[in-house]
């Protein structure tokens, strides 16, 4: 059974780049995208990214370009960079594993079957 | 558009049904993925593809798709079913993930 373990720094000035990483644990990458999420207090989930074991990322456009989100096939590893944080960026931020195929005849299928704990990122404003 | 819109909270009876909506374009294309999150923890995945349930999520949980509307249903709600729930989705046209803004549940 796939499990997800993330770490990083939790405190952060503003403009300094957060950084945290992800492993796999139980399972390889295998077909599948990994993603990162956010969720700021008392707010909904917000998606910020994906990334599969080629390396082909996709990232939310609301972030404006700050976001990198990288791969280590070798330890089965991925992580997420966003720079320039400001207090807005505050949030729990979680990774997972993100499944995406077609649904015949006329639909997909997109979703996060396994997530991490999730990892609390304060920016001081 | 890639939001997906849900009604802020419902309540329900121990034993009684509830239905939660999502509303959406991207629910044309894609099926919703229904997520449930209790307060502290992960969010959990509930249902997926047409009403598909992973191991371990109890068959009271439903799905259903009608247009740009999608339903989850929960039939004979528990206390342990308390929490906030999300719908998911992708907007295919801007590839990227989305996912609605949530609805409260609370077990009367």
């Amino acid at each position: 059974q796939v499990q997800l373990q993330q770490w990083g720094a939790g405190l952060l000035e503003p403009s300094e780049t957060l950084s945290l990483t992800c492993a796999v644990y139980g399972g390889s990458f295998g077909n599948n995208y990994w993603g990162w999420i956010r969720q700021p207090p008392g707010k909904a989930l917000e998606w910020i990214g994906e990334i599969n074991r080629s390396g082909i990322t996709n990232q939310n456009p609301s972030l404006k370009g700050r976001v990198a989100i990288l791969t280590d096939t070798s330890k089965s590893q991925f992580s997420l960079r966003l720079s320039s944080v400001t207090a807005a960026d505050t949030a729990i931020y979680y990774c997972a594993r993100a499944v995406w195929q077609r649904s015949p005849p006329n639909y997909f299928d997109y979703y996060m079957d396994v997530w991490g704990r999730g990892t609390t990122v304060t920016v001081p404003s | 558009s890639s939001e997906l819109t849900q009604d802020p909270a419902v309540s329900v009876a121990v034993g009684q049904t509830v239905r939660i909506t999502c509303q959406g374009d991207s629910l044309r294309n894609y099926h919703a993925t229904w997520y449930h999150q209790r307060p502290g923890q992960a969010p959990i995945l509930v249902l997926y593809g047409k009403s598909d349930r992973p191991s371990g999520i109890p068959d009271r949980f439903s799905g259903s798709t009608s247009g740009n509307t999608a339903s989850l249903t929960i039939a004979g709600a528990q206390a342990e079913d308390e929490g906030d729930y999300y719908c998911g989705s992708r907007d295919s046209g801007a590839n990227l993930g989305v996912f609605g803004t949530g609805t409260k549940v609370t077990v009367l």
